[in-house]
């Protein structure tokens, strides 16, 4: 079946510009991460999802950063007022109920200049 | 200090040697996952493990949860193999702890 998608692939914006970076998990599981890996670094937890309890934000930098899941799907991350150092590929994961394997979506690239 | 330790942080090897990288980690864990990561590619996951040993074609990984040591073995090594591979562990929570990855090169 389809694996995790995320879009835009890539996107180039301003300073100070909001974005939103969207991931489509596989149908049926229940877990979604948000990850971010920024140039020569290793891969930095965001926020995670299960289910309908309340999502867990510890990762997130800053209160510049939100994101939300509809019906338990679709998930959506925003960044306000972006910052050159938000540059980064932001990567999304999901997981089946019992957490076991990670399939990642092949990740949005964010420039901000 | 890191939660997930790697090493080494760049290997270079000729084509057919057996490869080994390590991965030392000082937090609880649910369970422990080898990534794979290509240039320009995306990340694909290789094995989860919470205890002994998982083989997948030339890969193996083993996991020792005393020491809290885990290891992934290439054996044969190809030009193909050649990728970031990332050691990440799932926390006792919801969190997951990467290491920052090795670099393999493999030499024709």
């Amino acid at each position: 079946g389809a694996g995790v998608s995320q879009s835009p692939s890539n996107k180039v914006t301003e300073k100070g510009k909001d974005v939103e970076l969207r991931c489509d998990p596989i149908s049926g599981h229940t877990a979604l991460y948000w990850y971010r890996q920024s140039l020569g670094q290793g891969l930095e937890f965001l926020i995670y999802f299960q289910g309908n309890s309340a999502p867990d934000k510890s990762g997130l930098p800053s209160d510049r950063f939100s994101a939300e899941r509809t019906g338990g799907s679709v998930s959506t991350l925003t960044i306000q007022r972006t910052q050159q150092e938000d540059s980064a590929v932001y990567l999304c994961a999901s997981t089946d109920a019992g957490r076991l394997r990670q399939f990642f979506g092949p990740g949005t690239r964010l420039t901000v200049l | 200090k890191n939660e997930v330790e790697q090493s080494p942080q760049n290997l270079t090897a000729q084509e057919g040697e057996f490869i080994t990288i390590n991965c030392s980690y000082s937090v609880g864990i649910s369970a422990l996952h080898w990534l794979q990561q290509h240039p320009g590619g995306g990340i694909v996951s290789l094995f989860m493990l919470s205890s002994g040993k998982k083989k997948h074609g030339r890969l193996i990984a083993t996991i020792n949860i005393q020491e809290k040591h885990s290891s992934l073995h290439i054996t044969a090594s190809h030009p193909r193999d050649s990728a970031v591979y990332i050691c990440a562990v799932g926390g006792t929570g919801n969190q997951f702890y990467f290491g920052t990855g090795t670099s393999l090169t493999v030499i024709p």
